[in-house]
């Protein structure tokens, strides 16, 4: 299995900023995904992060609001865009180690907008 | 397309009592079924998967799951509930086309004293 880092594990912002979240994983894994985890919500998928290709986003998730890097195989990130209230949710990435495996993933981040 | 249904956003069990979490899932196409756990302030964890043969599958923490293709189910189940079993539990459903899951609105497990 692999071993995920996310960063920050949380953080509080104001309205109208941006925020980055890194995730790094100790193998390296060709798909990475993206969800957030609205408040007592289920997890929605943002978007597919495939490495050496843009990303694939979701219907309601567009680039200019969370744009992704995959700049190699260990490595994502994730920037909440122009920040608003909306935004407060639990962003968490994924991996799929290898093939037939099934996701696994971060810790998440835990992102409050005042 | 898949989607999947989880009955009860909220399940209570006394503590030592049989833990039933129950799963329906839409496929077209064979699916693969997970149950994930969520702990307060943690990211998911997998309790365990189905893709295919048994259809009974063991997980972790003394956990299983049995696929019923006939009744679309894949219900969780423990013998006997311990406090540490409190926690969020996402069922969710994949096919082989892509590697997308598509998650069930999950069930929060509540264990008594």
């Amino acid at each position: 299995s692999a071993v995920i880092s996310q960063k920050p594990s949380r953080d509080i912002c104001q309205r109208g900023t941006s925020l980055t979240i890194q995730c790094q994983v100790d193998s390296q894994v060709t798909m990475m995904f993206w969800y957030r985890q609205q408040p007592g919500q289920s997890l929605t998928l943002i978007a597919t992060a495939n490495q050496g290709s843009e990303a694939t986003y979701e219907s309601g998730f567009v680039i200019d609001k969370f744009p992704i890097s995959r700049p190699n195989l260990t490595f994502s990130t994730l920037t909440v865009s122009n920040m608003s209230p909306e935004d407060s949710s639990i962003y968490l990435c994924s991996v799929i180690p290898g093939v037939g495996q099934p996701q696994h993933f971060g810790d998440g981040t835990r992102l409050s907008i005042l | 397309a898949q989607s999947v249904t989880q009955l009860g956003s909220h399940v209570s069990v006394s503590e030592g009592a049989l833990v039933l979490l129950r799963c329906n899932y839409s496929s077209s196409v064979p699916p693969y079924l997970f149950w994930y756990v969520q702990y307060p302030n943690q990211g998911l964890q997998l309790l365990l998967k189905y893709t295919t043969g048994a259809t009974l599958v063991k997980g972790i923490n003394g956990f299983e799951a049995e696929f019923k293709k006939s009744e679309t189910s894949f219900h969780l189940t423990k013998p006997s509930a311990h406090m540490s079993d409190a926690a969020e539990y996402f069922c969710a459903v994949s096919d082989l086309r892509d590697d997308k899951i598509i998650f069930g609105k999950g069930t929060r497990l509540h264990i008594l004293p």
